[in-house]
């Protein structure tokens, strides 16, 4: 059964810093595509930033260039989201997402259950 | 950017009808196009990809089309476990966007 688990949400101050994980189970990690994919509070889904097989071509949404860092560890079943100088807006549960298994982007099937990031003084 | 815009943005309906939800792409998706459905603190589900093609364990009551621009998702005999947000996507191209959404009630 694939199985994806994100950790590491909780509530940070504006301007601080926070390092999502999430853990793979259940599949051939090293083989997908990965997307990190958030949802504000009674908002719609936003993608924020996906990663290739091997780590060699990573993509984002314009508005978190330079703020977030998207990286896995395919030795540890792996994903992550280093999101620094937060800002309020950036409040939302995140979603761990595996995308497809070629080499182009695909659709994605499988989701994580999701992380709440809070920011806030 | 590519905008996906959702039509309608909520409508409701009973159980057993026939429900259809429009997307449309800003610009030609080719068959690029995905359905998400979302029930209220729960993980969004993975419905249809390239635009009509089933993902494994869904259900036959949904289906998809559409090609290029304009797309469908229709629900025929809607089932009480169906009641939820509907979520379009476009993967043609960078960056990855989503619809609004189109909340379905019941009625």
């Amino acid at each position: 059964e694939v199985q994806l688990v994100e950790s590491g949400g909780g509530l940070v101050q504006p301007g601080g810093s926070l390092r999502l994980s999430c853990a793979v189970s259940g599949f051939t990690f090293s083989n997908y595509w990965m997307n990190w994919v958030r949802q504000a509070p009674g908002k719609g889904l936003e993608w924020v930033a996906n990663i290739k097989q091997d780590g060699s071509e990573k993509h984002y949404v314009d508005f978190v260039k330079g703020q977030f860092t998207i990286s896995r560890d395919n030795a540890k079943n792996s994903l992550y989201l280093q999101m620094n100088s937060l800002r309020v807006e950036d409040t939302a549960v995140y979603y761990c997402v595996r995308g497809s298994n070629a080499r182009n982007v695909g659709p994605f099937d499988s989701w994580g259950q999701g992380t709440l990031v809070t920011v806030s003084s | 950017d590519i905008q996906m815009t959702q039509s309608p943005s909520s409508l409701s309906a009973s159980v057993g009808d026939r429900v259809t939800i429009t997307c449309r792409a800003s610009q030609d998706i080719k068959q690029y196009l995905a359905w998400f459905q979302q029930k209220p603190g729960k993980a969004p589900k993975s419905l249809i990809y390239l635009a009509s093609s089933l993902q494994s364990g869904v259900p036959s009551r949904f289906s998809g089309s559409g090609f290029g621009t304009d797309f469908t998702l229709t629900i025929i005999s809607l089932q009480p476990e169906d009641f939820a947000t509907y979520y379009c996507q476009q993967y043609y191209s960078y960056p990855l966007t989503f619809g609004g959404g189109t909340r379905v009630e019941i009625e």
